[in-house]
């Protein structure tokens, strides 16, 4: 079945150090996808986004790369610090009657970032 | 408000209990969707609103489960006969053309 995972449960890294968080996808029709951080006690906050006619979308400190032969996307964090300790979902809207009603998320990878 | 609101915060119920989970959209916003997270896991859909009606609800569990929606606005996640599954953190997200869905904090909830 469908489904949007991740390859790495856990991610440590050092203050400072540069983060790459890594999702594949199966659904070879998903056109969109959302990165979405989760801190402790609160719901998903909203990273970026990427449409399938990008292969790179860039925010602040973070960057997303897209591969759609491989079916993959990663998201990149500059210069982490500790308030990007979280966890990090990547997720694929659903469609319904031609709008999006429902994400399908991954199973998430813990960021920690160390001093 | 300014973000999603969901109440409460925490339920600690007894198992065979009712409970009535509570979610306040961002204003304005005419989609509203519930999701399921068990510990450790990741999102779960379970619902989806547009307006007061649900042309989405392929994710609830079992019949045990229901929601409503009332004047475009708040929602409402019924659970009868609370099991001990059930326990999880249900959040609830709203957002104004399907895409960037927002966030509540959740419920957290608890089948003793």
């Amino acid at each position: 079945g469908e489904s949007v995972g991740l390859h790495l449960p856990t991610l440590s890294v050092q203050e400072g150090d540069n983060s790459i968080i890594n999702c594949a996808y199966s659904n070879s029709a998903s056109d969109y996808f959302i990165w979405y951080k989760q801190e402790s006690g609160k719901g998903p906050q909203f990273i970026i986004d990427i449409r399938s006619n990008m292969d790179k979308r860039q925010g602040q400190r973070v960057t997303v790369l897209l591969n759609k032969t491989v079916k993959h996307l990663s998201l990149q964090i500059a210069a982490t610090q500790p308030g990007d300790s979280a966890v990090y979902f990547c997720a694929d809207p659903h469609g319904f009657s031609g709008g999006y009603n429902k994400l399908i998320f991954g199973a998430g990878t813990r960021l920690a970032v160390h001093p | 408000g300014a973000g999603v609101s969901q109440s409460p915060s925490n339920k600690v119920t007894e198992k065979g209990k009712d409970v009535e989970l509570r979610c306040d959209p961002i204003s304005g916003h005419t989609a509203l969707y519930w999701y399921r997270q068990s510990l450790g896991q990741g999102l779960e859909f379970l619902i989806y609103f547009q307006g007061n009606s649900a042309p989405d609800k392929s994710g609830l569990p079992s019949d045990r489960f229901s929601a409503e929606r009332t004047g475009g606005s708040v929602s409402t996640l019924t659970i009868q006969r609370t099991q001990q599954e059930d326990s999880a953190v249900y959040l609830c997200a709203s957002s104004l053309v399907g895409y960037i869905q927002y966030f509540g904090a959740g419920t957290r909830l608890s089948v003793l």
